[in-house]
């Protein structure tokens, strides 16, 4: 498997519900990083995993929250949702350091509408 | 806290003209990246930036980078339709490996 594939491609959920978003990324990507792009914005970084540790936060609340796996795969779990969580959640890995050189590669993106 | 700050916002032009896109960053950074996002899809690499004063080019895309004044350009050259999309730059601090995007430029190129 080659780049970064993300699961669900849609999702709605209601307020106040948790929901898993899923990413796939190929062997070798050991850092992951989770943005959150709200229509017409640009991605806000949430935080980024390397090694299944998580290493850095950007400015969200703990309900968001993280998981890496050994086979390079990944989720991002919201509690307790808001409508201001809705938006367009991209994933992002690489090998730590090559980011220098081919940037990052973005997954396609779970598109979540919160109602 | 770092600002990345992009303009315009909103870019309307002919095919074959010629437009430059301006991306500020308020803290220094030896890395900048464009990426293109057309609607509803996600983010394409188009450069990476290393070093002040490097340019690359790819296409009708050339982007530069000026670390000194903070600054990089996106300059399109002979535009074509298909290079209506959203564009926007980020900036990753040294060692951080975290993306602060801009607020992206939407071009829309008109036949």
């Amino acid at each position: 498997e080659t780049g970064v594939t993300q699961s669900p491609t849609h999702l709605i959920k209601t307020r106040g519900q948790q929901v898993t978003l899923r990413c796939s990324s190929q062997s070798g990507h050991n850092t992951v990083s989770w943005y959150q792009q709200a229509l017409g914005q640009g991605p806000q970084f949430i935080f980024q995993y390397y090694r299944e540790e998580e290493n850095g936060r950007g400015n969200f609340p703990p309900r968001f929250s993280g998981l890496q796996f050994p086979n390079y795969s990944s989720e991002l779990n919201v509690n307790a949702m808001e409508l201001d969580d809705s938006a367009l959640y991209l994933c992002a890995g690489g090998p730590k350091g090559a980011t220098m050189v081919y940037g990052y590669t973005f997954g396609s993106g779970t598109r979540l509408t919160v109602v | 806290e770092l600002k990345v700050e992009q303009n315009p916002l909103f870019l309307s032009m002919q095919e074959g003209k010629n437009y430059t896109i301006y991306c500020n960053y308020s803290t220094t950074s030896d890395r900048l990246y464009w990426y293109r996002q057309d609607p509803g899809k996600s983010l394409e690499s188009l450069f990476v930036l290393l070093s002040n004063g490097a340019v690359k080019q790819e296409g009708r895309l050339m982007a530069s980078l000026d670390t000194k004044a903070r600054l990089s350009t996106l300059h399109i050259t002979a535009a074509v339709h298909d290079l209506s999309a959203t564009y926007f730059c980020a900036v990753d601090i040294f060692g951080n490996e975290k993306l602060t995007f801009g607020t992206g430029t939407r071009l829309t190129i008109i036949p």
